[in-house]
């Protein structure tokens, strides 16, 4: 167990719609990632908040969005989903910038 | 931009067999190197991580790792594999913002291991 809870574990939606990802990273962590799983991509960096500021942007679509709230727990937004945004969504945090990163058990999402 | 390749998408070994996986970086700099365990339905674990010194660092699980600036590789070994080392390996580099890059792991294609009893 890495200390870095994620909910929900699986979100079965339709197209269109829109969910919320929770996250709440490892206590006196700082920085929390959201990355993304998917077959033909592999692994793929979203976006990094740190002490509640956004800190890095990958490879995130404009429909998709995050927030870090003030007791550090995340949320990554997904909205008019398409049937490629299945995947699985992993959050991550580390105590500082410059740390290593623990991930959270992740979110299976299927857009149907 | 950072890269990662693990050549190998798929190793099969037997059970007590030693084990060495491949993971070269593209990198320009001095960088972060970390291996990583997927196990079916499962999150990420943490096997290992090179930041700087001993070219050579231990992990968990039996777990080594060495790297090699002169191949940039950062190839994952273990002596004497269990059934239950079966999963997917993922190596993954790391770019500080001291040196101008973004604060992101870049991850390699994994590769899978089926351990054979």
């Amino acid at each position: 167990d890495s200390g870095v809870t994620q909910t929900p574990k699986h979100l079965i939606t339709a197209t269109g719609q829109r969910v919320t990802l929770r996250c709440s990273p490892r206590s006196g962590d700082l920085s929390v990632y959201w990355y993304q799983q998917s077959l033909d991509q592999g692994l793929q960096f979203l976006i990094q908040y740190y002490n509640g500021e956004e800190r890095a942007k990958g490879n995130i679509l404009e429909r998709f969005s995050a927030q870090q709230f003030p007791d550090l727990h995340s949320e990554l937004n997904l909205s008019s989903l398409e049937l490629g945004d299945s995947a699985l969504y992993f959050c991550a945090s580390s105590v500082d910038i410059y740390y290593e990163q623990y991930f959270g058990p992740g979110t299976r999402l299927t857009v149907t | 931009a950072q890269s990662v390749t693990q050549p190998d998408i798929h190793i099969t070994v037997s059970e007590g067999a030693s084990l060495e996986l491949r993971c070269n970086y593209s990198y320009g700099a001095t960088p972060y190197l970390f291996w990583y365990v997927q196990s079916p339905g499962q999150g990420l674990q943490l096997l290992l991580k090179y930041f700087s010194g001993d070219t050579l660092v231990q992990g968990i699980k039996g777990f080594e790792a060495e790297f090699k600036r002169s191949q940039s590789s950062f190839n994952l070994r273990k002596p004497s594999v269990h059934w239950s080392d079966a999963a997917e390996y993922f190596c993954a580099v790391g770019s500080p913002i001291t040196q101008g890059g973004s604060e992101k792991l870049v991850f390699g294609k994994g590769t899978k291991l089926t351990v054979n009893p």
